[in-house]
């Protein structure tokens, strides 16, 4: 079956350390998002990509980092350097970004800071 | 900017009860309109959409218009299920590539 897988589906995190969240899809979609949910809020753009080896930052991009080596990965680093980083990450890819393709998510992570 | 608002939550209704979720929207140009479903401990899933005015999207028992005129993408349903209870987003993709999405209403469906 095609989709968008993501791990873990829960991880712990001591402040002051890196971690990645893996984000696969085996949709063959060129576009690829990572957003950021808070509880009682919607979902916020932290960064896309529309193509391997090119990504731009979203609208809360500070604190965290992304790659894009291969057309159905898309890792995310939250870093130190993100000042609230417990909140669930969802993954999301869509055929091509900027023709109004339908984005379609993963079952996200839970981020929990210690 | 861009900006979808949402009927406050959460809603709560009886098996069977008419649903209606409000969801206006402020944008440039004609963008494309989106329901997703959140269910407990899970990402998001597409529910319907419209990409232009007056469409009208549809899945599992659910509906929503495009209104241009006044700007709205309403969720409807004639007869909730308890297996509805979920948290849905309304969502535009406007003109700048990127989605924006309402803050949510949590449904819950008591049988």
């Amino acid at each position: 079956d095609g989709g968008i897988t993501q791990s873990p589906k829960y991880l712990f995190r001591k402040e002051g350390q890196n971690v990645t969240l893996s984000c696969e899809q085996n949709l063959n979609h060129d576009a690829m998002y990572w957003y950021r949910q808070d509880p009682g809020q919607g979902l916020r753009l932290i960064y896309y990509s529309q193509i391997v080896n090119d990504f731009q930052k979203g609208d809360i991009a500070e604190g965290y980092s992304v790659s894009r080596e291969k057309k159905e990965s898309f890792p995310l680093t939250v870093t130190s350097a993100q000042k609230n980083p417990t909140a669930f990450y969802l993954c999301a890819s869509s055929a091509r970004q900027g023709a109004a393709d339908t984005q379609y998510f993963g079952p996200g992570t839970r981020l929990t800071v210690l | 900017g861009n900006s979808v608002t949402q009927m406050e939550g959460p809603v709560t209704l009886s098996e069977e009860a008419f649903l209606t979720i409000n969801c206006t929207y402020t944008a440039t140009g004609y963008p494309s309109l989106f329901w997703y479903v959140q269910y407990p401990g899970e990402g998001l899933q597409l529910l319907l959409k419209a990409t232009k005015a007056d469409d009208k999207g549809s899945n599992k028992g659910f509906e929503a218009t495009y209104r241009k005129e006044t700007t709205s993408f309403h969720l409807e349903k004639g007869s909730v299920q308890v297996s509805d209870s979920a948290v849905y987003f309304c969502a535009l993709l406007g003109g700048n590539e990127k989605l924006t999405f309402g803050t949510g209403t949590r449904l819950t469906i008591i049988p």
